[in-house]
């Protein structure tokens, strides 16, 4: 039972490209969700899902794109890369009463 | 607007001192109080769920309290240890989500550093 993965886990982007963070959980978890979180500051919610199928914007979606064909599988789709997304994105997914959250490991992610 | 905040923003102890975190949260209706712990560089591990009847729980030397009235939470750290050193963070759910992303309310973090 290996939680949440995401890879990669460092990645350095040149403004204008455009990558895709991978995340996978073997929880059988509805929930799944993406952060980022800047220097000293809190997690910011990019966007979640409730179920394959069925994605919504959380707090700071603008310049992302998510998809969820599956349980398992959310990746975030970043179009167009700003120095502005420099940032650790941290992948959750949650499931139960009270929905408790299991982080990934992270993403560095670098726009140069 | 929901918010919750979290004090000190950063703390300095020595190991083996007992030291405790302080959330406070308007976010309503409350459903659950979470707090996380975050080691440098790795994503946030749960400590403690609280619901609203729930007013003390324990995770070896950590405890959390809940005061429903009042709208606070505090975590209590006994016998620091070197590993204590870590973020960590509250984060409170409204009723109406259940703990569903749009319902959870993030606070910045305790940054604590224990030193020998």
């Amino acid at each position: 039972n290996a939680g949440v993965t995401q890879t990669p886990k460092f990645r350095i982007l040149k403004i204008g490209q455009s990558m895709t963070l991978q995340c996978t959980q073997d929880m059988n978890h509805n929930y799944m969700y993406w952060y980022r979180q800047d220097p000293g500051m809190g997690l910011k919610l990019i966007y979640y899902s409730v179920g394959a199928g069925i994605t919504d914007k959380g707090e700071v979606p603008n310049g992302y794109n998510v998809s969820r064909s599956t349980t398992e599988d959310f990746p975030l789709r970043l179009e167009l890369a700003a120095p502005s997304q420099t940032s650790v994105y941290f992948c959750a997914s949650s499931s139960g009463t009270f929905r408790e959250q299991f982080f990934g490991p992270g993403t560095r992610l670098t726009v140069l | 607007k929901n918010q919750v905040e979290q004090s000190p923003q950063s703390l300095i102890i020595l190991e083996g001192k007992n030291c405790t975190l302080q959330c406070n949260y308007t976010v309503s209706p409350f459903s659950n109080l979470r707090w996380y712990k975050q080691d440098t560089g790795r994503g946030p591990v749960s400590l403690t769920i609280m619901t609203f009847s729930e007013n003390t729980k324990s995770n070896g030397r950590y405890t959390a309290t809940l005061d429903a009235d009042t709208k606070q939470s505090s975590l209590h750290i006994t016998a620091s240890q070197l590993s204590d050193s870590a973020s960590y963070i509250c984060v409170v759910s409204d009723m109406y989500s259940g703990g569903g992303a749009d319902g959870l309310t993030f606070g910045k973090g305790t940054h604590l550093i224990i030193q020998p």
